[in-house]
């Protein structure tokens, strides 16, 4: 159980373009999602924190006009990086709560690279 | 402000050879602390959850404990395919993001 898919697993874009990355809960529902980027060698990152039908939180620092985020049902939630550059190269991760379980426990996906070119 | 630092930061051993790792924090009011492992390339997995002061948790060669100010990571006779990044995380009481460490990158020789 607690499984959370993410399409694609790598893209290579161009840049100016925008891509547009899924997360989906496959067997629980999750109210909450939340969005990562990891850099090599380094620890996630918290981009910003996704809740069923409202606006996400991001954190200080990130863009909320680059990276767009939708969390329009309780199993799926989409990360756009618009305009893309190769500065936002990296890779993203994406977790999701169970909404029913009384933990606090996030599950992963299992990433999306991304390379700007 | 809520702090999770982990030692330490590579740790290499051979087939058999047991260890632990460390997580230490600092946090206004613990939520709870959670142990993944991250394979390179991939997501984190999910290893254990614990609540409160000595908890314990187990799980194949894995066992974790809490004291107020640590976490440990047991490893008892690891294998090659233990080799991976293992994160400590907490979440703070009141909030919802994962506070993480830097991680501990464990590698077992055969």
């Amino acid at each position: 159980g607690a499984v959370v898919s993410q399409h694609p697993s790598r893209v290579i874009c161009k840049s100016g373009t925008s891509v547009k990355i899924e997360c989906r809960s496959l067997d629980f529902q999750a109210t909450t999602m939340f969005w990562y980027r990891q850099f090599p060698k380094q620890s996630l990152m918290l981009m910003a924190t996704s809740n069923e039908g409202s606006k996400a939180t991001y954190e200080q620092g990130v863009e909320k006009d680059k990276f767009l985020i939708n969390h329009a049902s309780l199993t799926l939630s989409t990360l756009t990086v618009t305009s893309a550059h190769p500065e936002d190269s990296s890779f993203y991760i994406c977790s999701a709560r169970d909404f029913l379980a009384e933990k606090e426990t996030q599950y992963f996906g299992p990433g999306t690279r991304l390379l700007v070119l | 402000e809520d702090q999770v630092t982990q030692s330490p930061e590579a740790l290499r051993l051979q087939e058999g050879e047991s260890s632990s790792l460390n997580c230490s924090y600092t946090v206004s009011g613990l939520r709870g602390l959670f142990w993944y492992r991250q394979d390179p390339g991939k997501g984190p997995e999910f290893l254990f959850t614990l609540y409160s002061a000595g908890e314990e948790k187990e799980k194949e060669r894995l066992k974790a404990t809490l004291t107020k100010k640590e976490s440990f990571l047991h490893i008892t006779a690891p294998k090659p395919e233990d080799s991976a990044t293992y994160l400590c995380a907490l979440v703070a009481r009141g909030a919802q993001k994962l506070v993480f460490g830097q991680g501990t990158r464990l590698t077992i020789n055969p």
